[in-house]
């Protein structure tokens, strides 16, 4: 089974400034990553898909990039709603799909 | 607009069954994969299990192998997780997502907001 390790486990970061989170995936994954953002008492929100596609609706200063097992999830101006909890996942042709243990974003 | 609802939450004794149920609306169901993930109390997400568009196959997480299983009714737009020998440790929120695929292997696009099963005596 992949394991994927996201670091750090909190980041501590000041509005309007950029967040930088790592998912790190113990075997290749291609390009079959997600990252998802999850805020307290919501479900989890789809934000990145194919290591580097934004899904619908989500805002432009949220990107990501990496290939094989090294994912970054970039926040550029980060913004009051988007301090919350980041989790990396794969998707890569066989069950199970773990997340890794998540990222919290946390104001400075 | 895409909505997933999930019900059947409950609380249970140690060694017990519960079935959970999820509806869909919004979409054209028979396309799409549908997945379980839970999230223990202050803990990060888990995949439990996913299924194909058409119910053909069906995986799941070590944790809960051969003791949950996961169906569908396409024809009610409804998935369904069966768990039995429930143990504490399956104490979560347990949530159903829309699969942006035909198989599990794909990104979830759509959550429902989850239903609380908490294993106790």
């Amino acid at each position: 089974e992949i394991v994927m390790t996201q670091s750090p486990a909190t980041l501590s970061v000041s509005p309007g400034e950029r967040a930088t989170l790592s998912c790190r995936a113990s075997q290749s994954v291609n390009t079959y990553l997600a990252w998802y953002q999850q805020k307290p008492g919501q479900a989890p929100r789809l934000l990145i898909y194919g290591a580097s596609v934004r899904a619908t609706g989500v805002p432009a200063r949220f990107s990501g990039s990496g290939f094989g097992t090294e994912f970054t999830l970039t926040i550029t101006s980060l913004q009051s709603e988007d301090f919350a909890v980041y989790y990396c996942q794969h998707y890569d042709t066989w069950p199970p799909f773990p997340f890794g243990q998540g990222t919290k974003v946390e104001i400075k | 607009e895409v909505q997933v609802v999930e019900s059947g939450g409950a609380l249970v004794q140690p060694g017990g069954s519960l079935r959970l149920s999820c509806a869909a609306s919004g979409l054209t169901f028979h396309n799409f994969a549908m997945t379980w993930v839970r999230q223990a109390p202050g803990k990060g997400l888990e995949w439990v299990s996913g299924i194909s568009s058409l119910g053909m196959t069906a995986h799941y997480a070590d944790s809960v192998q051969g003791r949950f299983t996961t169906s569908r009714d396409n024809s009610k737009n409804m998935v369904y997780l069966q768990m039995s020998s429930l143990r504490a440790e399956d104490t979560a929120v347990y949530y159903c997502a829309r699969t942006l695929g035909a198989l599990p292997s794909a990104p979830l696009d759509f959550w429902g907001q989850g239903t609380l099963v908490t294993v106790s005596s």
